[in-house]
């Protein structure tokens, strides 16, 4: 089965810092990807998909990320931090082996300090 | 846009009652329907899978007698906690998938917590 790993559970850094956060997956067939973040009190919200194309995939409020195959991985970027992006992202992947079933990550959690 | 509904997004129940969350697609219609829990501090927990009009796939742990999900329409989803218990209170988040404009469409609801007594 599809597994989903987000090594970094929580992470502090100030605002204009610079954010990455990991993602890899386990299963190596055709994959969709995923980034949700769900800010405080708030439900989940798509930052960015990945589905075919360029790997360097750009989402809302200036995050990207990059699939990079070789590797199962989707790490989520953005070069410079606010203090609204505070909140939870979690990384998700759909499978064509799983229908239409996301499996998502442990999630980070992510504080910016103003 | 695509918007899914959860109602109640807050509920208290005493032990052994049941509840029932609605989960509603209100401007696209959701072929399928899935259902999570949140623990706290930890990530979505796929609970089932509901298609409309047929009977919901659940996830391997995940009682169907305990946890009864009815997909009748297009629009609408149930999730029934039956003789609830203090371990069942959490956070459950439906989704929905569809079509809206065009595009396919996978919203997520805001989320039920459930407090049980």
């Amino acid at each position: 089965a599809q597994s989903v790993s987000q090594h970094n559970h929580h992470v502090i850094l100030s605002e204009a810092a610079s954010l990455e956060l990991g993602c890899n997956y386990s299963y190596g067939g055709t994959v969709n990807l995923f980034w949700y973040v769900q800010y405080p009190g708030q439900h989940l919200q798509l930052l960015l998909k990945y589905f075919s194309g360029d790997p360097l995939v750009k989402g809302i409020k200036g995050f990207e990320a990059e699939f990079i195959k070789s590797k199962f991985s989707f790490n989520l970027r953005k070069p410079s931090v606010q203090w609204s992006d505070t909140a939870e992202y979690f990384c998700a992947v759909r499978d064509g082996a799983a229908g239409n079933k996301l499996t998502f990550g442990g999630g980070t959690r992510v504080l910016v300090k103003p | 846009g695509a918007v899914v509904s959860q109602h109640p997004s807050r509920v208290i129940c005493k032990s052994g009652t049941s509840v029932k969350i609605e989960c509603r697609s209100l401007d696209f219609q959701a072929t399928t329907m899935f259902w999570y829990r949140q623990f706290p501090k930890k990530s979505l927990m796929l609970m089932a899978t509901s298609n409309e009009g047929s009977k919901a796939t659940y996830e391997q742990g995940v009682e169907k007698d305990k946890f009864l999900i009815n997909h009748a329409s297009l629009t609408l989803s149930t999730l029934t906690v039956t003789s609830a218990h203090p371990e069942d209170s959490s956070f459950y988040i439906c989704s929905a998938l569809g079509r809206s404009s065009g595009a396919n469409v996978l919203t997520f609801g805001a989320g039920s917590r459930l407090t049980v007594l």
